[in-house]
């Protein structure tokens, strides 16, 4: 498998743009979760969704974040509009069916808002 | 809140010895504790984990240990090679973590 697959790598933006980063689980899990890694807050979830379906979204920081997961094997997290303290990279994870609660990471968003 | 602390921040060992990371969680719902590694550049990679009902699991030069009732759980990796050098992250929790805020391990060839 491919592992969970996240675009773009890399994302510079000017303040007040509008950010969208992507995500493909592993193919045949049905839990994914966005999270976000800073220096000063470490490894924060964002959000979570089982089935498509947003779970458990009390991690998401403000109105300016959204999330969508439109099928089993795509997300999308949202900025609308960036702000320099959203700088950080954003993970994006995913888990199997079953009682699965080991939980696969990508590789990776490192987005700068300048 | 529900937290996780993981303890030291940094640590640095020579190449051959051993080196133990430790964390305690505080929600008593937590039955998943898993470990992972994460070097530069890339994501978090899970190494090693266990579940409530056990108390220790090892998997070649790594072992966790968890202690339910002291809430506690630790991470040992003997013998110590270059390229365990890494940030290492504990969590803990059931479908969703709460994380640790990470040690980085330096081994010294």
């Amino acid at each position: 498998d491919a592992g969970v697959i996240q675009s773009p790598r890399h994302e510079v933006t000017e303040m007040g743009q509008e950010v969208t980063l992507r995500c493909k689980p592993i193919s045949g899990h049905n839990s994914l979760f966005w999270y976000r890694q800073t220096m000063m807050r470490g490894l924060e979830l964002l959000i979570y969704f089982n089935n498509n379906v947003p779970i458990d979204d009390s991690g998401m920081p403000e109105d300016r974040f959204s999330a969508k997961m439109p099928n089993a094997s795509f997300s999308t997290l949202k900025i609308q509009p960036s702000e320099p303290r959203d700088s950080a990279v954003y993970f994006c994870a995913s888990s199997g069916s079953g009682g699965e609660l080991e939980q696969y990471f990508g590789p990776g968003t490192r987005l700068t808002v300048t | 809140g529900e937290n996780v602390e993981q303890h030291p921040s940094t640590l640095s060992v020579q190449e051959g010895d051993s080196a133990v990371i430790k964390c305690t969680y505080s929600d008593s719902a937590s039955n998943y504790f898993p470990w992972y590694k994460q070097e530069l550049g890339k994501g978090p990679q899970l190494i090693i984990d266990i579940r409530s009902n056990v108390g220790e699991k090892k998997d070649q030069r790594i072992a966790v240990t968890l202690n339910k009732t002291a809430k506690h759980f630790s991470l040992h990796i003997t013998e110590t090679q270059p390229e365990d050098s890494a940030v290492y992250f504990c969590a803990a929790g059931t479908y969703k973590y709460i994380f640790g805020t990470g040690t980085r391990l330096k081994v010294l060839a």
